[in-house]
């Protein structure tokens, strides 16, 4: 139990779909994270989010759309996705300094499985 | 660009000692984690390190040497729980980790 929450576990859902993958942390972190792990690769980050505001997002395309509604809370909307977009979604919160950059690690979740049929 | 090396499957005997390399390029050096994995988990904590030299945990000890862009990770006394995947990673100048593709130790009875 690493104080983040993922759900769901796991995903399937055809490219016409819309679903929402969504991350509860139980920190008291004020960052929060998605990375994409596709195997084989490196972890990609996706997009950050520090203070509720997203501070980050690593030309990701349009179809995934991140929401952070408070900061316990992340969501990642998923629309018209392609078959390989199919990977692991790892969401992590850290603690960060005010004026940026973490003060400590990532606390990972255990991720989401998506595959795009 | 960010480049972070490190092999990608590793095998080693229980009760043995393996050395797990990471050498990287990125803009910027603001410290260095190891995230240990097994498959169907969450990547976990094993040391950060921010200055040159080694940092011990129980069997576990981490190096780095800021000059060469290296670290690397020591496990002593192999257990077969020890089988994941560790993941190198680099906070960098704008104060974001950034991973390498992680190691695959497969430990042998």
């Amino acid at each position: 139990e690493t104080g983040v929450t993922q759900t769901p576990r796991h995903l399937v859902m055809g490219m016409t779909n819309k679903k929402s993958l969504k991350c509860e942390q139980h920190l008291g972190h004020n960052a929060m994270y998605w990375y994409k792990q596709s195997a084989k690769k490196p972890l990609e980050l996706m997009f950050v989010y520090s203070l509720e505001e997203r501070v980050e997002n690593n030309s990701v395309p349009s179809r995934f759309s991140p929401e952070c509604p408070n900061s316990s809370h992340l969501f990642l909307h998923l629309h018209t996705l392609q078959p390989e977009d199919s990977a692991l979604y790892l969401c992590a919160s850290s603690q960060e300094h005010h004026g940026g950059g973490l003060s400590g690690e990532l606390f990972f979740g255990e991720g989401s499985r998506l595959t795009v049929l | 660009g960010q480049n972070i090396d490190q092999p990608t499957e590793m095998t080693a005997t229980e009760g043995a000692i393996v050395q797990i390399n990471c050498t990287y390029q990125t803009s910027g050096f603001n410290g260095l984690f190891w995230y240990q994995q097994h498959a169907g988990e969450a990547p976990t904590f094993l040391s950060y390190n921010v200055l040159d030299g080694l940092e011990e945990k129980g069997r576990f000890s981490s190096f780095l040497s800021r000059s060469k862009g290296y670290s690397y990770l020591l496990l002593k006394e192999l257990q077969m729980k020890d089988s994941a995947s560790y993941l190198c990673a680099v906070v960098n100048q704008g104060g974001k980790l950034i991973f390498g593709q992680g190691t695959e130790l497969s430990v042998k009875p």
